[in-house]
């Protein structure tokens, strides 16, 4: 059971180029979201997605999409990536609350 | 105003030392509270997890609501270099699918040995 996993671990990025995180759960859990944390910045939720099929924003969901390709996973792209967007990115899920996965590392030069 | 106030500390306690982490609020219709766990450079892991007012205990942890203050605390007992971490206070007024959690933005938490 590993429960909550994202790749990759970390990316480089030039401003413009593209790239898509990916998410998975095995949980079974209805609900997924994606989040970045900044220094002095906290949690941020970008977007989440309550049940499959289903997506909506959050607080910071500027230069950002995603797809909630089934039950089990959930993606965000970057269309074109920008220095504002190098971050640490986790993505969770929940029924109850939310585990989180171990964070991709992106750093856009 | 945030919704949700933690100090960011850090906090520096000796090992064996009982620890007090705390988080204030400011909307009364939070009745979900969570306490998170987060080491250098990994996810933060779920610690938690108490609806509305009371203590709930957990090993060397208790987690305590006071909705009538609008405060919420976690004692660590008998405190351990390996709880060295970054502990994060979450709230949420539902339950339901797809809520949205409100997050603070963490203590640092060292123990020294």
């Amino acid at each position: 059971n590993a429960g909550v996993t994202q790749t990759p671990k970390f990316q480089v990025l030039k401003t413009g180029q593209s790239m898509t995180l990916q998410c998975a759960q095995d949980m079974n859990h209805n609900s997924m979201y994606w989040y970045r944390q900044d220094p002095g910045m906290g949690l941020r939720l970008i977007y989440y997605s309550a049940s499959e099929g289903t997506t909506d924003k959050g607080e910071v969901p500027n230069g950002y999409n995603v797809s909630r390709l089934n039950k089990r996973e959930f993606s965000l792209r970057l269309e074109s990536a920008a220095p504002s967007q190098t971050s640490v990115y986790f993505c969770a899920s929940s029924e109850l609350a939310q585990y989180f996965g171990p964070g991709t590392r992106l750093l856009v030069l | 105003q945030k919704e949700v106030e933690q100090d960011p500390g850090p906090l520096s306690v000796p090992e064996g030392a009982i620890v007090s982490l705390n988080c204030t609020y400011s909307n009364s219709a939070f009745q979900y509270f969570m306490w998170y766990r987060q080491y250098s450079r990994k996810g933060p892991e779920l610690l938690m997890y108490t609806y509305s007012s009371g203590n709930k205990e957990d090993g060397r942890f208790t987690a305590q609501v006071d909705k009538s203050s609008k405060y919420i605390s976690l004692f660590i007992r008998d405190s351990q270099p390996s709880d060295s971490a970054t502990y994060l206070c979450a709230m949420s007024e539902s339950s339901n699918s797809g809520y949205a959690l409100n997050f603070g933005k963490g203590t640092s938490l060292l123990v020294t040995p």
